[in-house]
């Protein structure tokens, strides 16, 4: 079983700060890596794709992603109210992806 | 935005009725995916599509079917629903780079079925 986890949060930050939002994967021939925002009652956007080792920045987006550790991360720079939602991994799996239960991100101004 | 829409947005069914749901694109994308969320159990793969008339199953098959006549139509089906079926469920599509794993997808707005 291929499995994508992270901590479901509540992540809570002040309005300004860093979000620091972190996934593992167990699937060591993944080669994609995604980032979606889900809004309650809404449907998962994607804001960040990342394919190979070290950073990929975005706006205020950083995408991490080491390999070795079977790890990527997102950091949310100067985080907004606006930014308040769940943040869901997803790691490929040959042409399908899997995805990681979300983390839930709390913005307070 | 991608142009996927579903429908219908919302509905409510007794147990044991068939019930389809439809999802269609205008991007001419290659996979179409079913996925389903609840609560706990995160968004977990029902169905997927890569190509007309060519289907295969996902995570959590049992009880659905799907078609695909169309490039732009991908057809969920609930033979005989149960209440253990109530969820949100949205479809996704995605076209691979040539030569590449970057399978980005993207999703429609969701359905949301009560079984009662």
């Amino acid at each position: 079983q291929k499995e994508v986890e992270q901590n479901s949060g509540p992540l809570s930050v002040p309005e300004g700060a860093i979000a620091s939002l972190n996934c593992t994967y167990s699937d060591r021939v993944s080669q994609s890596f995604f980032w979606y925002r889900q809004y309650s009652g809404k449907s998962p956007e994607l804001i960040m794709s990342i394919y190979s080792n070290g950073d990929k920045e975005d706006g205020r987006f950083t995408a991490q992603l080491n390999k070795a550790s079977q790890y990527v991360s997102l950091l949310i720079r100067d985080s907004q109210p606006s930014d308040s939602a769940t943040y869901l991994c997803a790691v490929n799996a040959g042409n399908m992806l899997t995805f990681g239960g979300g983390t839930r991100l709390m913005v307070k101004p | 935005d991608a142009g996927i829409t579903q429908s219908p947005r919302h509905k409510v069914t007794e147990t044991g009725t068939p019930v389809t749901l439809r999802c269609h694109q205008t991007e001419n994308h290659r996979y179409m995916y079913w996925y389903r969320q609840d609560p706990g159990h995160g968004l977990r793969l029902i169905h997927y599509s890569y190509g007309v008339k060519d289907t295969d199953k996902g995570e959590v098959s049992d009880g659905y079917s799907v078609s695909r006549s169309k490039t732009e139509d991908f057809l969920l089906t609930l033979e005989s629903a149960t209440s253990s079926q109530t969820s949100v469920y949205f479809c996704a599509i995605s076209e691979s780079s040539s030569g590449s794993d970057f399978y980005e997808q993207y999703f429609g707005p969701g359905t949301r079925l009560t079984v009662t």
